[in-house]
């Protein structure tokens, strides 16, 4: 079956434009994760969803940061105000539940110039 | 807070030889660990995990790892290198209790496999 898909694949932007990234999950799959990747930082996680419980935001770096998922299905992550040190790989994952393999997509390359 | 480490950011073999990649983790309670490989310009796939009641655990890939309590260890293992191993690899770590959802990971090593 389909896998985790996540779109852009590339997007690069200005300093101070707002960006959206897509995830679509695996279809039946509850739980959804965002996760970035950085040279400085390594694989960090940001925040997760599960079902209809509220979100853990927890990783989230400032408040620039937000992230919504519609319908149980679909989330976007928003990046407000972009700055350069957003720069990453922002991937996207998702499990049958929150104590279920997360399986993971190719991820959203940002370049903020 | 649990973590885990991984020793050496690159680990270097001739095909053929054996591959160990390190993976030590700080937990009280039985952690859930997984490996997971990442070939350039892709996203992150399953190797294996570790499951309760065994201390051996196959993957996909010829990749094997075994779970050490004594050692807080779960390294990884392939007997014979192949030149398509050559990626990163991850060892993480799923949290417990409120963050029950989150997975943590280690820094990663960059396997490089020669002819």
């Amino acid at each position: 079956g389909a896998g985790v898909s996540q779109s852009p694949s590339n997007k690069v932007t200005e300093k101070g434009k707002d960006v959206e990234l897509r995830c679509d999950p695996i279809s039946g799959h509850t739980a959804l994760y965002w996760y970035r990747q950085s040279l400085g930082q390594g694989l960090e996680f940001l925040i997760y969803f599960q079902g209809n419980s509220a979100p853990d935001k927890s990783g989230l770096p400032s408040d620039r940061f937000s992230a919504e998922r519609t319908g149980g299905s679909v989330s976007t992550l928003t990046i407000q105000r972009t700055q350069q040190e957003d720069s990453a790989v922002y991937l996207c994952a998702s499990s049958r539940g929150l104590q279920e393999t997360q399986y993971f997509g190719p991820g959203t390359r940002l370049l903020v110039l | 807070a649990q973590s885990v480490t991984q020793l050496g950011s690159h680990v270097s073999v001739s095909e053929g030889a054996l591959v160990l990649l390190r993976c030590n983790y700080s937990s009280s309670v039985p952690p859930y660990l997984f490996w997971y490989v990442q070939y350039p310009n892709q996203g992150l796939q399953l190797l294996l995990k570790y499951t309760s009641a065994a201390t051996l655990f196959k993957g996909i890939n010829g990749f094997e790892a075994e779970f050490k309590k004594s050692e807080t260890s779960f390294h990884l293992t392939k007997p014979s290198a192949h030149m398509s191993d050559a990626a990163e690899y991850f060892c993480a770590v799923r949290l417990g209790g409120t963050s029950y959802g989150k997975l943590t990971f280690g820094q990663g090593t960059i396997l490089t496999v020669h002819p």
